[in-house]
């Protein structure tokens, strides 16, 4: 059974860098099968796609945060990593990551139990 | 890219069937069979529902279906139960390889 789990600062101050690790088991993010995410949900609000990666290197980011997002992979850890830079109060939300099937499987199927992430000073 | 368009809430009686429906475009949607549907209950992370326009994983009731027409897919619950009230949410990949989400559909069980 694969399982997703976040870590990383429950507060960042504006202007600075969020970042989150997501350490899997149960399962090899090396695996040419599926892609590695992340999604985020502010406070009562929607969920927003962040963007995903495959170990090969292939990335898809959302545009909207593009030029803000890095998502990384960690083989010798089994983890996935994103980083935000410049955050405003408008990146407050619960931050997830997320596994997804390969070969244009674009859905879901595991997620992690999500990580708060407040920015404030 | 715009989010996909969902109705913010829908209802129904034990028993009854919904519909919630999810409305895209000819870039998203309307192009690929790649809509999918994820269950929310409040305070729990989101579970896949529907993969694929109409596939369920494993383990999840055959209550649950998911159809498409044109650029509008949709979730029908039938045989509401009182644990399916949740919020209920569709994605669709998009022809710039961008995954889109609804704005969420609030379902009550009265």
């Amino acid at each position: 059974q694969v399982q997703l789990q976040e870590s990383g600062p429950g507060l960042v101050k504006p202007s600075e860098t969020l970042s989150l690790t997501c350490s899997v088991t149960g399962g090899s993010i090396s695996s040419s099968h599926y892609f590695w995410g992340w999604i985020r949900q502010p406070p009562g609000k929607g969920l927003e796609w962040i963007g995903s990666l495959h170990h090969s290197g292939t990335t898809y980011y959302n545009p909207s945060l593009k030029s803000r997002v890095t998502i990384s992979l960690d083989r010798s850890r089994n983890q996935v990593s994103l980083k935000l830079t410049s955050v405003t109060a408008r990146d407050t939300a619960v931050y997830s990551c997320v596994r997804q099937p390969g070969q244009g499987g674009w859905f879901l199927d595991y997620w992690g139990q999500g990580s708060l992430v407040t920015v404030s000073s | 890219q715009s989010a996909l368009t969902q109705p913010p809430s829908v209802s129904g009686s034990p028993g009854q069937s919904v519909t919630i429906s999810c409305t895209g475009s000819s870039s998203d949607i309307g192009y690929y069979d790649r809509v999918s549907w994820y269950q929310q209950p409040p305070g729990t992370t989101p579970k896949l529902l529907i993969y694929e326009v109409r596939n369920r994983p494993s383990g999840v009731p055959d209550r649950f279906s998911g159809s498409k027409s044109g650029n509008t897919a949709s979730l029908t619950i039938s045989g509401l139960q009182t644990e399916d009230e949740a919020d209920y949410y569709c994605t669709s990949v998009t022809t710039s390889s961008v995954l889109l989400f609804g704005g969420g559909t609030k379902l009550t069980v009265l």
